[in-house]
């Protein structure tokens, strides 16, 4: 059974702090590796991934794929409170399936 | 512009009632999801429409009917629910299906009480 799966479940850390989440995955037919935020509402798209070893950043997230071992990570320096949030990982098969992990539940305390 | 819209923000219904959540984009995307999310669950994908036609069920109960009337609107129709179906159900789109490279992206959801 495809499978998404993300580590830590849930993290806090300071302001400042540098994070590290994770996300490994066992699908078939792999597509893609998208990340979200997700706040209150709506999941919010931060990255597409779909080459090894590029890595793609936007301000102070950044996030690279390794499809040899099948994991992709998002980084996250200089954290800030705004940056509290559950963390989303999803691979996109083919067949337009996409198959979320559980999420990582990140708090950043001032 | 990247929005997908979603309507209503937040519904209650009976067991008995017949309500529809709807969902719009206008940014020319050919594929159109439903997904249902409990809470601290991540989103789970319930009927994925390509070219206004479904094509992926997955496995989700009648008593909820989805319909695509054109490319760029999204209807999810409900009758006779249970209390557990209680969720936020979000609307996501994507790009032409068929190309190598798209996101989803999704609308702010409808989150539904079933009494």
């Amino acid at each position: 059974e495809d499978k998404v799966v993300q580590s830590p479940l849930s993290l806090v850390v300071h302001e400042g702090d540098t994070v590290t989440l994770n996300c490994s995955y066992e699908v078939t037919n792999f597509r893609s590796l998208l990340w979200y935020k997700q706040e209150k509402k709506a999941p919010t798209f931060l990255f597409m991934l779909t080459s090894s070893g590029i890595e793609k950043k936007s301000g102070r997230l950044s996030s690279i794929l390794d499809k040899k071992e099948l994991f992709s990570i998002l980084n996250i320096t200089a954290t800030q409170t705004g940056d509290s949030a559950i963390y989303l990982c999803a691979v996109v098969e083919y067949g337009n399936k996409l198959v979320f992990g559980a999420g990582t539940i990140l708090r950043v305390k001032s | 512009d990247t929005e997908v819209t979603q309507t209503p923000k937040h519904l209650v219904m009976g067991m008995t009632n017949k309500k529809s959540l709807k969902c719009e984009q206008h940014m020319g995307h050919r594929a159109m999801y439903w997904y249902k999310q409990k809470a601290k669950k991540p989103p789970e994908l319930m009927f994925v429409y390509s070219y206004e036609k479904l094509s992926i069920n997955e496995s989700v109960p009648s008593r909820f009917s989805p319909e695509c009337p054109n490319s760029s609107l999204l209807n999810l129709h409900l009758h006779a629910l249970q209390p557990e179906d209680s969720a936020l159900y979000l609307c996501a789109s994507s790009q032409d299906p068929a190309g190598v490279l798209w996101t989803q992206y999704f609308g702010p959801g409808t989150r539904l009480l079933v009494l």
